[in-house]
Formats: structure tokens, C-alpha cells, sequence
């Protein structure tokens, strides 16, 4: 069965620095999608980026940007010059192409950004 | 610009009772799907449907329904409510074709007392 591993629960950042959020899944497909979703307090989904497994590659959407390794089945996701806007839980997610329907999801990561 | 709207937003029940939850999206979505979040965990797939009329199961079926009568409607049953079930319940849909990007509503959070 397919899962995905977010090993950080909590991270914090400072106002305008970088941050990265790691996420590893483990699946024996070869094409799927991965996502990572943001979650403010509001508690509404927000999808911020989405990587195609057979594209090389990295995603970028602005200020984020993933790191995918395919061959180690690592997806992370990169913030910079962070806002307090970016405080939020942050999901890992990934989709099979052969199942699109079956959204896996990670267990996520709750940013904090300090001024 | 509505886009997935759940209701309600915040209910109490009590063990035994029932209620249902309603999904409402105004984007001409063939797919629904409802998930609930539990503190730890990451979203987790209850029910879902690929179409007006269709239901199917997803990883943690037990205790519920599902119904879609209309395209733009999937409805949440829960028959008779246990404290298992608090949770924070999450509606999405998707369109068809290869972007497979889901667009979720704000969550209905479910106190079974």
C-alpha cells in the first residue's frame, strides 16, 4: 500500500527566510502525482503546488518550490523569503494515475513564521 | 465564486443520533468525494462519486452513507451517531481530465457526545 511520511510535525521560520518541509512516500508505481497542501486556521484546503512523477522537472508556483527525487521518493517543499501568511498545516499528498480517485495524504506539518 | 460549500460548519450531536452533511459544488464537478481529519492524521477518504447517481467506498466506510442524486450534490449520512465519529469532515471535487487537482470546501467539525 502506497503511504506518504511527513517526519516533521512542527517547523518554524523567520519572516522572509527560507524554510523546507520534507515528505517521503513509498509506492511501487511509476507515474503518480504528489501535492502539498496548505490548511490556515480558517481550515480550508489550498492546494499550493503539484508535481507530475514523469516530469523532471521541479514544480514552482512564486515563493514555493518542490525538491522531487523521484528514485528516493522524496517530495519537499521549499518556501522563501516567507510571510505571515504561510503559517499553516502543511499536507503531503500523493495520487496514483492508475487511481485517481485514492488521494493519499501525509500527516502534516504546522509552519509557524515569527515576525 | 462558491465554489465546494459544506453545511453546516459546526454541529453537536448526541450518540444515537443522525444527521447529514451536504456538499454542494457549483463547478460542473463529476467527482466527489468526502474525507475526515482526525488530530495526527492526515485526511482519510470515507466515500466518494465518480458521477450523478454513482457511489463507491473509500478506506474508512464504516458508519456511513452516501448519496448523489445530483451532479452538484453529495450528501453525508451518518445513521446513528458514535463518539468515534467526531471529527472534522471534509467535502471536495474534481472535473474530469488529466489535472486531477481536488478543490475542497471549508469542513463541517462533528461533536458526537
Amino acid at each position: 500500500a502506497q503511504t506518504v511520511t511527513q517526519s516533521q510535525p512542527e517547523m518554524s521560520v523567520q519572516e522572509a527566510e527560507t524554510v523546507t518541509l520534507s515528505c517521503t512516500y513509498d509506492t511501487s508505481e511509476s507515474d503518480y502525482y504528489l501535492f502539498w497542501y496548505k490548511q490556515p486556521p480558517s481550515r480550508q484546503m489550498i492546494l499550493v503546488i503539484r508535481q507530475e512523477a514523469y516530469k523532471q522537472q521541479n514544480a514552482t508556483e512564486n515563493r514555493f518550490s518542490v525538491n522531487f527525487q523521484k528514485a528516493a521518493k522524496s517530495f519537499s517543499l521549499k518556501i522563501s523569503d516567507s510571510q505571515l501568511g504561510d503559517a499553516a498545516m502543511y499536507f503531503c499528498a500523493y495520487l496514483p494515475r492508475y487511481n485517481t480517485d485514492k488521494l493519499i495524504f501525509g500527516t502534516g506539518t504546522r509552519l509557524q513564521v515569527f515576525p | 465564486n462558491a465554489g465546494v460549500t459544506q453545511t453546516p460548519k459546526f454541529r453537536v450531536l448526541k450518540t444515537g443520533q443522525s444527521m447529514t452533511l451536504l456538499c454542494a459544488q457549483d463547478m460542473n464537478h463529476e467527482y466527489m468525494y468526502w474525507y475526515r481529519q482526525d488530530p495526527g492524521m492526515g485526511l482519510r477518504l470515507i466515500h466518494y462519486s465518480v458521477g450523478e447517481g454513482t457511489t463507491a467506498k473509500g478506506e474508512v466506510p464504516d458508519g456511513y452513507n452516501v448519496s448523489r442524486l445530483k451532479k452538484q450534490n453529495f450528501l453525508l449520512g451518518l445513521e446513528s451517531a458514535a463518539p468515534s465519529q467526531t471529527s472534522v469532515y471534509f467535502c471536495a471535487s474534481r472535473p474530469t481530465g488529466a489535472i486531477n487537482i481536488q478543490y475542497f470546501g471549508a469542513g463541517t467539525r462533528l461533536s458526537v457526545l
